[in-house]
């Protein structure tokens, strides 16, 4: 079980430049949710799917942010024209459904915007 | 906001058991509580979670006070692959959202 995949680790964009990050849950897995997390503000959820359908987005941000899940093998976080305040580490975890299930969180992408 | 109130930093010597307490005097009922810890450059990673009384895995262990206010994650024989924040959370996923919300956690410092 390779855990959860993150895709860059690394990304480095300019101001007004969009940034896509990628997400692989754990094979199996229903349940995807995006965190991203700052020294200021520390790790705050953003969204989460269930079966695919988007459930709670009420920690993104209202422009510029947007999560798909197009199919159940992978997520895609893409911020649209990013602001040095992006910069952040976003996280991506899977889990199963069900209650009380525990979230399997991935290394995270470390986006820098400059 | 988190429902948890936690020590911001504690130290240890390896081999030594460290006890993090946290504090959730609002719990409800039908909220579980969940050990996560994070060590740098990785996401956080699931290490227990309970009701009420003992709960024990091959990572640690945790007491839950009778009345559910105070729960304390015991980790035996610490080593220096143990230094890392440790968040407390308390959460209803059944009924509510899934989402985990993390405090500030406690940064244990582990010292050889």
């Amino acid at each position: 079980n390779a855990g959860v995949i993150q895709t860059p680790r690394h990304k480095v964009t300019g101001k007004g430049q969009e940034a896509t990050l990628w997400c692989e849950p754990i094979s199996g897995h229903s349940a995807v949710f995006w965190y991203r997390q700052t020294i200021v503000q520390g790790l705050e959820f953003l969204t989460y799917f269930r079966n695919q359908a988007p459930i709670d987005d009420s920690g993104m941000p209202k422009e510029r942010f947007s999560a798909q899940m197009p199919n159940q093998s992978h997520s895609t976080l893409k911020i649209q024209s990013t602001q040095p305040q992006d910069s952040a580490v976003y996280l991506c975890a899977s889990s199963l459904l069900g209650g009380r299930a525990t979230q399997y969180f991935g290394p995270g992408t470390r986006l820098l915007v400059l | 906001l988190a429902k948890t109130t936690q020590p911001p930093s504690m130290e240890a010597y390896e081999g030594q058991e460290v006890n993090v307490s946290c504090s959730h005097t609002n719990i409800a009922t039908s909220e579980y509580i969940y050990w996560y810890r994070q060590v740098p450059h990785q996401g956080p990673q699931f290490i227990i979670q309970g009701y009420k009384d003992y709960v024990v895995n091959e990572v640690a262990s945790l007491f839950i006070s009778a009345d559910r206010k105070l729960s304390t994650l015991s980790l035996p024989w610490v080593s220096l692959r143990d230094a890392a924040v440790y968040y407390c959370i308390v959460t209803d996923i059944p009924s509510g959202s899934w989402q985990l919300i993390f405090g500030s956690g406690t940064q244990l410092t582990v010292m050889p």
